[in-house]
């Protein structure tokens, strides 16, 4: 079974402060992890995968197999960075990835001006 | 703002009486799937389709049925028997690999008294 935890229902910080929001997995198999972000009156979309290793928006993440965590980060949070955040988590069985994703419970983040 | 549509945006209905939540895309994406969102418990999925007249019960099916006759098409019904059907339903369509990127319809509130 896969599961996602994300430990944070909702994060408080100041603009210009480092952000992080918490991602634990539990799966068996090789995972690949997504996050994806929810504005406000906004449908949801990807922010990131893992598989990219790319910096959108300011934000990353990075997958440690050794503790399944993929901690999504930004060292300056912005007032637009506010959102409801969530992990996602694909498995993969017999060498063929099934598209469906298990998400946790998402995490809203609050920027203060 | 085509792409994943979803009607109607929001729909009352009375204890008792089954209701079809419509979703439509233009994606040509093969794998379409469908979620609850409740607060405090993040998106759990309902079914997902990953062909053309093929679906699967996902984490949380009972009380719900769907169909696929088309491509674009991945219509859910609510039945009578599902317990607590007052929820927030999102629909998301992809490329059906893992990997790939979900795409989010706008959703459907459905309230149920």
């Amino acid at each position: 079974a896969q599961r996602v935890t994300q430990p944070e229902k909702l994060l408080s910080v100041f603009k210009g402060a480092p952000v992080e929001l918490k991602c634990n997995y539990s799966y068996s198999g090789s995972p690949e992890l997504f996050w994806y972000v929810q504005y406000s009156r906004q449908r949801l979309q990807l922010l990131l995968r893992h598989i990219s290793r790319e910096s959108i928006k300011g934000f990353t993440a990075d997958l440690n197999k050794g503790e399944t965590s993929f901690h999504l980060k930004k060292p300056f949070a912005q007032e637009e960075d506010s959102a409801m955040y969530y992990c996602a988590l694909s498995g993969h069985a017999g060498g063929t990835s099934y598209g469906k994703l298990t998400f946790g419970q998402g995490t809203i983040l609050t920027v203060h001006p | 703002d085509g792409g994943i549509t979803q009607s109607p945006k929001y729909l009352f209905r009375k204890e008792g009486q089954n209701v079809t939540l419509s979703c439509e895309q233009n994606l040509n994406h093969d794998a379409m799937y469908w979620y609850r969102q409740d607060p405090g418990q993040g998106l759990r999925l309902i079914y997902y389709s990953q062909i053309v007249n093929d679906f699967q019960k996902g984490d949380i099916a009972e009380g719900y049925s769907v169909s696929r006759e088309k491509k674009e098409s991945f219509p859910l019904t609510v039945t009578s028997a599902q317990k607590n059907p007052t929820a927030f339903y999102l629909c998301a369509s992809s490329f059906g690999e893992g990997g790939h990127e979900q795409y989010f319809g706008p959703g459907t509130r459905l309230t149920v008294t």
